[in-house]
């Protein structure tokens, strides 16, 4: 149980393009979902919590017109990198929380995406 | 605000080595969580442990052991008899607050050799 899939695994684009994400709870409901984002060789960074049915809260320092968050399901949150450049290259993790097991607390985490922008 | 730290950046020992990831964090809450996660080279980050601030017991499971002392606010984690599986960059984590979000240490890379 608490599967998290994360599509694509790896992705390759130009500068200049949107790239986006998508972030699936498989076996349970999921209100709240969270992005990270990883530089190599250094620890996760929050982004923003996506919450479904509104708007996502992101942290400080994230330009959220860059990167657009939607959680239109209990089960799928998507991330979006608009006008991808170099400097977005980055591995990006999502995580869930169990809707239902809220009190539990736990994040389980999709396997990645590393994005690269040429 | 929490914080947490993970002094040791880099640990390597060798396989059936036991090995000990120390974990130390501030906190302003009285009731409070803490994780342990491991991502392994493929980088899906794995949940090992949820501990509950009330609760002082020592956990064990498996080759894991972790020990949390509130007096000292250290949540370490101990792998005994240690494999090449266990080779990973392993996160201690208190959550923000009750909304859950997680604030990771700088993490420790454990490098297990045969």
């Amino acid at each position: 149980g608490a599967v998290v899939s994360q599509h694509p695994s790896r992705v390759i684009c130009k500068s200049g393009t949107s790239v986006k994400i998508e972030c699936r709870s498989l076996d349970f409901q999921a209100t709240t979902m969270f992005w990270y984002r990883q530089f190599p060789k250094q620890s996760l960074m929050l982004m923003a919590t996506s919450n479904e049915g509104s708007k996502a809260t992101y942290e400080q320092g994230v330009e959220k017109d860059k990167f657009l968050i939607n959680h239109a399901s209990l089960t799928l949150s998507t991330l979006t990198v608009t006008s991808a450049h170099p400097e977005d290259s980055s591995f990006y993790i999502c995580s869930a929380r169990d809707s239902v097991r809220e009190t539990v607390n736990i994040q389980y985490f999709g396997a990645g995406t590393r994005l690269s922008v040429l | 605000a929490q914080k947490v730290t993970q002094a040791q950046t880099e640990i390597s020992v060798v396989e059936k080595e036991d090995v000990t990831l120390d974990c130390v964090y501030e906190t302003r809450d009285t009731t409070y969580y803490l994780f342990w996660y491991k991502q392994p080279p493929s980088g899906e980050l794995v949940f090992l442990i949820r501990r509950n601030s009330f609760d002082e017991q020592n956990e064990i499971s498996g080759r894991y052991s972790w020990n949390f002392q509130k007096s000292t606010s250290s949540f370490n984690f101990t792998i005994t008899a240690s494999q090449v599986v266990d080779s990973a960059v392993y996160f201690c984590a208190p959550p923000y607050n009750q909304g859950g979000k997680l604030i990771f240490g700088q993490g420790t890379e454990l490098s297990v050799k045969p």
